[in-house]
């Protein structure tokens, strides 16, 4: 079965300074990955995701994710963040033989100071 | 386009109540899932559906909790009887099936407080 660990619980970072929110996985099988960010009081959007092809994905919002696969990792990056940028941060991943189901890491908080 | 409706979006209640959440995925969804999120245990899966039939409830906590599927375009989570420590932000996020790289769309999700 997968699994997704996010290292940080939470990330502290001045305004447009540049962020990375890591992201490892494991898993036997081939997995898609995905970020969400999740506002106060809102649900889950998804910010960007990994199918195939090129490693390197562009998202909303200004952000990109790296795939990694011989380090089983998906770090989100953003070069300059805003004080917007303030959320909950979740990777997923999932697996080619699995449906359509999500395994979660347990989060990122993003806090942007001005 | 419409998003995934959950209603209603806040419910308090006392305990013992029976507690009916409801959710309205994106017309042509196929899959429906439910989730719980807190802080202790973050986002939890409940419970999901494949046109309309439950395919793994694992994740259900107890037999209080019960989840039906009537038709694609409802679904309901019930908890009987409920208990403080079912407080929580309950998400309901639908997706287009065929293969497994469908991202899943939220709702704003239902914020529950059993007291």
């Amino acid at each position: 079965a997968q699994s997704v660990t996010q290292l940080d619980s939470q990330v502290p970072v001045f305004e447009e300074a540049p962020v990375e929110l890591r992201c490892n996985y494991s898993s036997s099988v081939s997995v898609y990955l995905f970020w969400y960010v999740q506002y106060p009081n809102q649900g889950l959007q998804l910010l960007l995701k990994y199918l195939s092809g090129s490693t390197l994905v562009k998202g909303i919002n200004g952000f990109e994710a790296e795939f990694n696969k011989s380090q089983t990792s998906f770090h989100l990056r953003k070069p300059s963040v805003h004080i917007s940028d303030t959320a909950e941060y979740f990777c997923a991943v999932s697996e080619s033989n699995a449906g359509n189901m999500l395994t979660f890491g347990g989060g990122t908080r993003l806090m942007v100071k001005p | 386009d419409a998003g995934v409706i959950q209603s209603p979006r806040h419910e308090v209640t006392e305990m013992g109540q029976e507690v009916t959440l409801r959710c309205k995925p994106i017309s042509g969804h196929d899959y429906l899932f439910w989730y719980r999120q807190t802080m202790m245990r973050g986002l939890e899966l409940l419970i999901y559906f494949n046109n309309n039939v439950p395919i793994d409830d694992s994740g259900m906590p107890e037999d209080r909790f019960s989840a039906k599927m009537p038709n694609a375009s409802f679904s309901t989570l019930k908890i009987q009887p409920s208990e403080p420590r079912d407080s929580a932000v309950y998400f309901c996020a639908s997706s287009l099936g065929g293969t497994s790289n469908q991202p899943q769309h939220f709702g704003d999700g239902t914020r529950l407080s059993i007291l």
